[in-house]
């Protein structure tokens, strides 16, 4: 049972390049949230979403975009990477409100 | 917007023994779900709690255990035996029940050191 998976598990980028996080849960879980983790700051939520083809903005939304074309899989896109984006990024999960978050294992993004 | 606050960055504690950890939270919700995490070295989040606002037990589980008190907006977590693989930030968590609202939101953390 695979969980919450997260595609790339580090990246390095030059400020201004785009990319893309994929995030894959097999646990048909309805709700999908994006985070980024920084010191002394916590887990910020950037972005979540509450079923397919659903998105809403998280407490740090500026410069992400996200979708949700497919159940299973939530999209974290960074148009025009800058260096204040270089994060520690999770991806969680969790089948109703009321349950525990699954959460991948992080992505370290890197911009130079 | 509900927020959490946990205002201890850090604590240390010696192995065997018995540490709180603190969270406060702000909401004008009166149905909601609590969660502490951890989050060792791994990086890896893991559940270490929930406890629902309506039920007013405290909820356990094994040596951890939360001291839950609704009108003071306070959800502290009492590890028990401490024990070296307990080293790891302590994140707690707050969501709303109510449809519309579906935010997890998280503290600041606090890391916990284990001394031998």
């Amino acid at each position: 049972n695979a969980g919450v998976t997260q595609t790339p598990k580090f990246r390095v980028l030059k400020t201004g390049q785009s990319m893309t996080l994929l995030c894959a849960q097999d646990m048909n879980h309805e709700y999908m949230y994006w985070y980024r983790q920084d010191p002394g700051m916590g887990l910020r939520l950037i972005h979540y979403s509450v079923g397919e083809g659903t998105t809403a903005k998280g407490e740090v939304p500026d410069g992400y975009n996200v979708s949700r074309l497919k159940k299973q899989n939530f999209l974290l896109g960074l148009e025009s990477a800058a260096p204040s984006q270089t994060s520690v990024y999770f991806c969680a999960s969790s089948l109703l409100q009321s349950t525990e978050a699954f959460f991948g294992q992080g992505t370290r993004l890197t911009v130079v | 917007a509900q927020t959490v606050t946990q205002s201890q960055p850090e604590m240390s504690v010696q192995e065997a023994e018995t540490v709180t950890l603190s969270c406060t939270y702000d909401t004008s919700e009166s149905d909601y779900y609590l969660f502490w995490y951890k989050q060792p070295p791994s990086r890896q989040m893991i559940l270490v709690i929930r406890q629902e606002a309506y039920k007013q037990q405290n909820a356990t589980e094994n040596r951890f255990s939360v001291n839950f008190q609704k009108a003071a907006k306070s959800f502290s977590l009492k590890i028990s035996d401490s024990q070296l693989g307990d080293a790891a930030m302590y994140f707690c968590a707050y969501r709303s029940a109510h449809f519309g609202n579906e935010k997890l939101t998280f503290g600041t953390g606090t890391r916990l050191t284990i001394i031998p």
